[in-house]
């Protein structure tokens, strides 16, 4: 069982819908969550940043973690069609005094008119 | 634009040969991490090095090196290159929290 799953989908969905993305962990002592927008080719893209239960809102995104479950999300409200894009989870626990990131292998979004 | 630079954006090369990618993090960034990317196994963390230091190390090959240099920048070495070593390669680079801003990654094809 890898650390993190995310399903590689394609999830697609017209323009305007709210889109729900998803990652489950097995590690526990995972403390820090991030999620990235990634467009083809191109480096990854923080879009948030969250290190609590809970929800965290910044514009059209939404990110939700539930320590409990091991589960976090990422909505995005009123899609558009440039959000089409793979998503990467992130997460991150502290070793030895180091700071160890463990990526999700993304989900592809496509948004279409 | 995150601020990190990576060079160069692509690179072709035999296999059996060494390469260097060099990267430059953000203004003011201490931590840089490596990553190779491929399709099949999505994005995997190589190593950190923080203020000229290696910090963790994650699926490194031994063929493969990294370090940083006091003006901060980093260079990852790959020796004895392989068909299955192409893949884009990203840097990201972080400050006081956690977060990293990648920077644009370099394709590597191996022939």
């Amino acid at each position: 069982q890898k650390e993190v799953e995310q399903d590689p989908g394609p999830l697609s969905v017209p323009e305007g819908a709210i889109v729900s993305l998803n990652c489950t962990y097995s590690n526990s002592a995972f403390q820090y969550f991030m999620w990235y927008r990634q467009y083809s080719r191109k480096g990854p893209e923080l879009l948030m940043y969250t290190y609590s239960s809970g929800n965290k809102e910044d514009g059209r995104f939404t990110a939700q973690v539930d320590k409990s479950s091991k589960y976090i999300s990422l909505f995005i409200r009123d899609s558009q069609p440039s959000d089409s894009a793979t998503y990467l989870c992130a997460m991150i626990y502290l070793s030895g005094g180091s700071y160890i990131p463990t990526f999700g292998r993304g989900t592809s979004l496509i948004v279409h008119p | 634009d995150s601020g990190v630079t990576q060079t160069p954006k692509h690179l072709i090369t035999a296999t059996g040969q060494r390469v260097t990618l060099r990267c430059s993090p953000r203004s003011g960034d201490l931590s840089v991490y490596w990553y190779q990317q491929s399709l099949d196994q999505g994005l995997q963390f190589l190593i950190q090095y923080y203020n000229g230091e290696e910090r963790a190390k994650g699926n490194i090959l031994e063929r493969f090196s990294a370090q940083q240099f006091p003006d901060l920048h980093s260079e990852l070495n790959l020796s004895s290159l392989e068909l299955g070593d192409s893949a884009l390669y990203f840097c990201a680079s972080s400050g006081g929290r956690n977060e990293q801003f990648f920077g644009p990654g370099t394709r590597l094809t191996v022939l």
